[in-house]
């Protein structure tokens, strides 16, 4: 596609449910990362792929939180049993390699009630 | 810790006024430096970018950044601010496919 994708664009749950956020980079990229941007707040770094393999998942704030990538291509970040401090904007971003730019999909809004 | 550190949460200037805005990073090596701009309501945009050579780097909309291995800075600047640059500034650091970013500074634009 011509940037990159997020589904859906809004979610809200309640409380102890799970939740899955679906990113598509620009075909190509290898480099995939998901951010948290909580309200009034600079962006988190939640997890990094390269290729199909996260070598970096420092970010992620508790086992409730996994993400996953296949085929190069699409992402998954599910977060289980929702808290309401899980209310957040989640980015997902793609680049070809450090060099290059991120570039950043609109976001899922994730509304915990 | 490789990190990226913004000072100031909020800043205010006067329209047509001088803007600085400022990054320091702490890394083992010099990493490739970014400056990216959120408006409100919209996405993230790169403002410039910085790999190396020529220290003073030149972006979009009328910005610049200065990298200075001394300092561990690369402060983000312009001669003029117009009411439309009125938005949250994020810089980011990169190191191995890695981005760390900054907490952002707010920009408030006064009339």
């Amino acid at each position: 596609g011509a940037g990159v994708s997020q589904s859906p664009s809004n979610k809200v749950t309640e409380k102890g449910k799970d939740v899955e956020l679906r990113c598509d980079p620009i075909s190509g990229h290898t480099a995939l990362y998901w951010y948290r941007q909580r309200l009034g707040q600079g962006l988190e770094f939640l997890i990094y792929f390269q290729g199909n393999s996260a070598p970096d998942k420092s970010g992620l704030p508790s086992d409730r939180f996994s993400a996953e990538r296949t085929g190069e291509s699409v992402s998954t970040l599910t977060i289980q049993r929702t808290q309401q401090e899980d209310s957040a904007v989640y980015l997902c971003a793609s680049s070809t390699d450090r060099r290059e730019k991120l570039f950043f999909g609109s976001g899922t809004q994730l509304s915990v009630l | 810790a490789q990190s990226v550190t913004q000072p100031d949460i909020h800043i205010t200037v006067s329209e047509g006024a001088s803007l600085e805005l400022r990054c320091n990073y702490s890394y083992g090596a010099t990493p490739y430096l970014f400056w990216y701009v959120q408006s409100p309501g919209q996405g993230l945009q790169l403002l410039l970018k910085y790999f190396s050579g020529d220290t003073l780097v030149q972006g979009i909309k009328g910005f610049e950044a200065e990298f200075k291995r001394s300092q561990s800075s690369f402060n983000l600047r312009k001669p003029s601010v117009h009411w439309s640059d009125a938005a949250e500034y994020f810089c980011a650091g990169s190191n191995f496919n890695k981005f760390y970013f900054g907490s952002g500074t707010k920009l408030n634009v006064k009339p």
